[in-house]
Order: structure tokens, then sequence, then C-alpha cells
């Protein structure tokens, strides 16, 4: 079954610092990879999605995430970070050649918190 | 398009007392997702329908949950005699076929007394 751990529950960055949220899936064969932003009591919304292609995919918000396949990694990073930036966010993946195989797998998430 | 509305955002009830949540997609997406999301961790599926037809459930969905989208429209969820560990957010969400990326409705809070 696909696996996706995120390695950080919680990351505390200080306004306009670089972040990076870690994110591996595990899976043998090619998969599709999300990032989702939750605010406080809010559904999610898609940050980005790797299907194909580039293996640098940049999002809404300023974010980008870069897939590498031998890592079986998908990080998600920003240059610098605001206040409105702190959030829950998950990493996600869907293996599109499993037949029916329609549904997102989720990571536990990551509290991303930014201090003045 | 109005995105993925769903209601009730909270519900408090009693313990094995029965409640229903409705969603309504976004309107021209064939496919139709539940999840559900306890305290601190992530969504974790429960059932996806493409148009009517209920194509997948989790085995998390005992046989006290059950969820319809007639005429492949809105879906209702509804558990039956609830539980305190039914307690969580329950995420619907909604997506065009082979269209990767769903668009996440606001959730439904459940409060099991």
């Amino acid at each position: 079954a696909q696996s996706v751990t995120q390695l950080d529950s919680q990351v505390p960055v200080f306004e306009e610092a670089p972040v990076e949220l870690r994110c591996n899936y595990s899976s043998s064969v090619s998969v599709y990879l999300f990032w989702y932003v939750q605010y406080p009591n809010q559904g999610l919304q898609l940050l980005l999605k790797y299907l194909s292609g580039s293996t640098l995919v940049k999002g809404i918000n300023g974010f980008e995430a870069e897939f590498n396949k031998s890592q079986t990694s998908f990080h998600l990073r920003k240059p610098s970070v605001h206040i409105s930036d702190t959030a829950e966010y998950f990493c996600a993946v869907i293996n599109p050649l499993i037949q029916g195989a329609q549904k997102l797998v989720f990571g536990q998430g990551t509290r991303l918190t930014i201090n003045p | 398009d109005t995105g993925v509305s769903q209601n009730p955002r909270h519900k408090i009830t009693k313990r094995g007392q029965n409640v229903t949540f409705r969603c309504d997609p976004i309107s021209e997406h064939n496919r139709l997702y539940w999840y559900r999301q306890t305290l601190g961790q992530g969504p974790e599926f429960l059932t996806y329908f493409q148009n009517e037809a209920q194509l997948e459930k989790s085995r998390l969905l005992s046989d006290r949950f059950s969820a319809e989208r007639p005429k492949g429209s809105f879906s209702t969820l509804e558990i039956q005699r609830t539980e305190q560990g039914d307690s969580a957010m329950y995420l619907c969400a909604s997506s065009f076929k082979n269209i990767y990326g769903y668009t996440f409705g606001s959730g439904t809070r459940l409060t099991v007394v």
C-alpha cells in the first residue's frame, strides 16, 4: 500500500526566512504527488501537483516543490515566508496505475508556524 | 463555480444518535470523495462516487456508515448510532474523472458527546 511520510510534525520559522517541508513516499512505480494547505477550521487547498515533466513544480503563494524519483521525495519550499503562511501542510500521493485507485493517500501533516 | 459546499459546518450530537451530512460538489464534477480527518492527522479516505455509483469503500467505513449520491449530484454521509470515536472533521471533495487534484469543501466537524 502507498504511504507518505512527512518527516517533521512541526516547523517553526521566522518571518522572511526560507522554509523546506519534507515529504517522502513509498512506491516502486510512478506516482502523482501533491501538496495541500489547511488553514484552521478550513478544508484543504491545493498548493501544487506533480504529474509528469519538469521535476521542479511551481505552485500558488510562492511555493515550489521538487520531485526526486531516486530519493522518493517531494519536498516543499518557499524562499521567504509570511505570517499568513502559518497553517498545516499535507503531502499526498496517488498511484494512477492501480485500477480504480483514485484516492489520495495523505501524510500526517506538518504544522508550519511563522514567528515575527 | 461556487466550490464544494458542505453542511452543516459543525454538528454536536449525543452518543447513539444518527447524523447526516450533505456535500454539494462543483456542478460539472462527476467524481465525489469523502474523507475523515481526526485531530493531528492527515485525511483518511472513506469512499468515492463516480456519478451515482459508489466505486470504492474503505475498511474504515463500518456498517454504521452509509453514503449516497442520488442522481450523481449532491451526496449524503450518514452515521448511525454515533460513537465518541466518530468525532472528526468529515471532508468532501470533487473532481473530474482522471483530473488529479481535488477541490475540497470546508468540512463538517462532528463532536459526539
